[in-house]
This record gives structure tokens, sequence and C-alpha cells, in this order.
């Protein structure tokens, strides 16, 4: 299984953009990058996901390195709500995906 | 709304009791998982059903049972031999248990012993 490393917290500003970075250099070629995200006292949620190229949907942007070792999420501009554990999970079948330590993301009003 | 459910949001359980959490889905997946969060940490996968009447252990099963006797209900039960249940349960489903799969999560049993 593909092992992934994530920066315990970041913090950013209100309306500015976050830029949450993971590794996973030991990713297999054909395993998808997905992106999860924890509120407080919830269940996490999808946010975005991608093999190779980058991807963008309403919640945020996926850049993918050219290697795929490393990827980055992109939330365009942070708001309070934004405050979650961020985890990044290469996709080894749906009963594998591993939720890790996740990033913890902190939004400064 | 589709969705997962769960229920109750709190559970107290008493030294030797069992108790069983439920989880009901509406969305129509076929697949459907328990895990377990401790405080600070990720998630751990306990079971999972691809299928209903059928289920596989996860990497925490010890001291846990499941049951799919219909594709919209993955009922866990805590039992008496889990010696340290504390924790925030959360069931999710999946339309598949493929690749490229999304999770739907409920939003969690927080449970506590007595």
């Amino acid at each position: 299984d593909a092992k992934t490393t994530q920066p315990n917290s970041m913090e950013s500003n209100e309306e500015e953009p976050v830029h949450l970075p993971c590794n996973h250099s030991t990713i297999s070629g054909t395993d998808y990058i997905h992106w999860y995200r924890q509120l407080p006292s919830q269940g996490p949620e999808y946010v975005i996901h991608g093999l190779t190229s980058n991807v963008n949907n309403r919640m945020a942007s996926l850049a993918i390195a050219e290697d795929r070792k490393s990827s980055t999420l992109i939330l365009h501009r942070a708001t309070l709500r934004d405050a979650a554990v961020y985890y990044c999970i290469p996709d080894g079948g749906a009963q594998k995906l591993v939720f890790g330590q996740g990033t913890r993301l902190t939004i400064n009003p | 709304d589709g969705g997962i459910t769960q229920s109750p949001k709190y559970l107290f359980r008493k030294e030797g009791q069992n108790v069983t959490l439920s989880c009901e889905q509406n969305l129509n997946h076929d697949a459907m998982y328990w895990y377990r969060q401790d405080p600070g940490q990720g998630l751990r996968l306990i079971y999972y059903s691809q299928i209903v009447n059928d289920f596989q252990k996860g990497d925490i099963a010890e001291g846990y049972s499941v049951s799919r006797e219909k594709k919209e209900s993955f009922p866990l039960t805590v039992t008496s031999a889990q010696k340290n249940p504390t924790a925030f349960y959360l069931c999710a489903s999946s339309m598949g248990a493929a690749f490229n799969e999304k999770l739907f999560f409920g939003s969690g049993t927080q449970l506590s012993v007595l």
C-alpha cells in the first residue's frame, strides 16, 4: 500500500489561497489520489480526486506532479468553513482507503 | 435527501454490556463500512461489506460484530470483549468496492463507557 506524508498542521487567513501538500512517492501508476476533509465532529467528505492531470471542481483544485510522487490541494479563497482535517489518500480500492492523521487546517479571520 | 443516517449520536455503555450502533443508507449503494476514530487520530477500518449477507474483517475487528441482512442497513455491535470501546464511530457507503469509488460518510456516533 502506498504511504503518504502530510504536514500535521497548517494555518492560513480568510480569503487567501491555501496550498495543502502531500507526498506519495510509493504510489502505483494506476492509483488515483483522493482528497477528503473532516470538519469537527463530522464524518469525512469527499473533496476531489485525480490520476495524472490537474483537476478542478467547485470545492478545490488538485495539482498532481508530473512524476506523480506528490500532489497539492488548492483552496482558492479560504473561508472559515474550510477549517478541517484534510486527508490525502492513494486509491488502493474502496475498502483500502487509509485515512491517516491528515493536515489540520486552521483559518484565521 | 439521500444520505447515510447513524444513530444514536451519543451512546453510553456499561461494563460488560453489548451495544449496537445503527447505520442506514438510502443511496442504493452496495458497499458499506465501519470505521473507528480515536481523538486526534485517523480512521481505522473495523468491518466492510460489499454485498448483502457478506462482510469482511478490517484492521481492528476484534470485539466487534456486524450483520448485513438488508442492502440499506449495516449495524455494528460493540461487544463486551472490546475492552476500550470509547471512540467516534463512522459508517460509510460506496456504490461499489472497486477502485475510484467515492465514500459517503454518516455524521458519526460517539460511544463512551460509563
